[in-house]
C-alpha cells in the first residue's frame, strides 16, 4: 500500500509532441504529489507538484492531472524538447508521516531532435 | 545559494575498506535526508534528521551504515566495511521546514563504487 507505480520505464518522444507518464497509487492517505526531474550527475530537482483537491495543475509546458477516484494521476509534458530529456519520478506524501516521500521507479525520457 | 553541497562526488573503494560520505546542507534547512539510488530498487530513505536529532533510521540497510549529524551545517554517512553490493549513488538531501509538502532539495550526490 506504500508503493507508488510508475510507468512507463522509458519514453522516446519527438521534438514538439506529447510527453505522458502515469503514475498509481494504492493508500488513500497520501495527499501530496509531487514530480520530481534528474538530469544524468545530478540529483532530483523538484519539477511540479499537485494536491488531491485539484484536478489538474499546468505551470509553463507541465501538467498534472490528478484522478483521485482512480487513484492515478500523469506528467504531461507539452511541446517537448530535447532539453526535457531526464528521468522523472512521481511521489507521493502523507500528512500524518511528515518526511516519507514513496517515490516511483522513475521514467527516462528522450526527446529527439 | 550553493545548494546541496556533497562530497566526494565520486568514491571507488575496495571491499571491506571503511567509506564517508559528507553532506552541508542548505543554511536554515532543519531537515536532512540520505537516499540511496540504484537501478534495481531506486530511490531508498536511508535515513531522516529533523535538528540534527535522527528521527527514522529503519532504511539503514544493516550496522555497517552509520549516520551522525553533529552540527546544523554537516552530516556524514559511513560504510564500515563496504561490500560490492553497497555501489550505488547516494544523496543527502534538506527541507526548509518540517511540513511535508515542503520541497527536497537534493544534492548532486556521491557515486560508490565497491570493488
Amino acid at each position: 500500500q506504500q508503493q507508488v507505480k510508475q510507468s512507463p520505464q522509458s519514453l522516446i518522444v519527438q521534438k514538439g509532441g506529447i510527453s505522458i507518464i502515469n503514475c498509481a497509487y494504492e493508500n488513500t492517505a497520501f495527499d501530496y504529489f509531487p514530480w520530481y526531474q534528474q538530469f544524468p550527475g545530478k540529483g532530483p530537482a523538484l519539477l511540479i507538484a499537485i494536491r488531491p483537491d485539484v484536478s489538474e495543475k499546468k505551470e509553463g509546458r507541465f501538467t498534472i492531472s490528478f484522478n483521485k477516484s482512480a487513484k492515478q494521476f500523469s506528467l504531461h509534458i507539452m511541446d517537448s524538447q530535447p532539453g526535457d530529456s531526464a528521468t522523472y519520478f512521481c511521489a507521493a506524501s502523507r500528512m500524518d508521516s511528515s518526511y516519507k516521500l514513496i517515490f516511483g521507479s522513475g521514467t527516462r525520457l528522450l526527446v529527439r531532435p | 545559494d550553493a545548494g546541496v553541497i556533497q562530497s566526494p562526488r565520486h568514491e571507488v573503494t575496495e571491499m571491506g575498506q571503511e567509506v564517508t560520505l559528507r553532506c552541508k546542507p542548505i543554511s536554515g534547512h532543519n531537515s536532512l535526508f540520505w537516499y540511496r539510488q540504484t537501478m534495481m530498487r531506486g530511490l531508498e530513505l536511508l535515513i531522516y534528521f529533523n535538528n540534527n536529532v535522527p528521527i527514522d533510521d529503519s532504511g539503514m540497510p544493516e550496522d555497517r551504515f552509520s549516520a551522525k549529524m553533529p552540527n546544523a551545517s554537516f552530516s556524514t554517512l559511513k560504510i564500515q566495511p563496504s561490500e560490492p553490493r553497497d555501489s550505488a549513488v547516494y544523496f543527502c538531501a534538506s527541507r526548509p521546514g518540517q511540513s511535508y509538502t515542503d520541497t527536497q532539495y537534493f544534492g548532486p550526490g556521491t557515486r560508490l563504487t565497491v570493488l
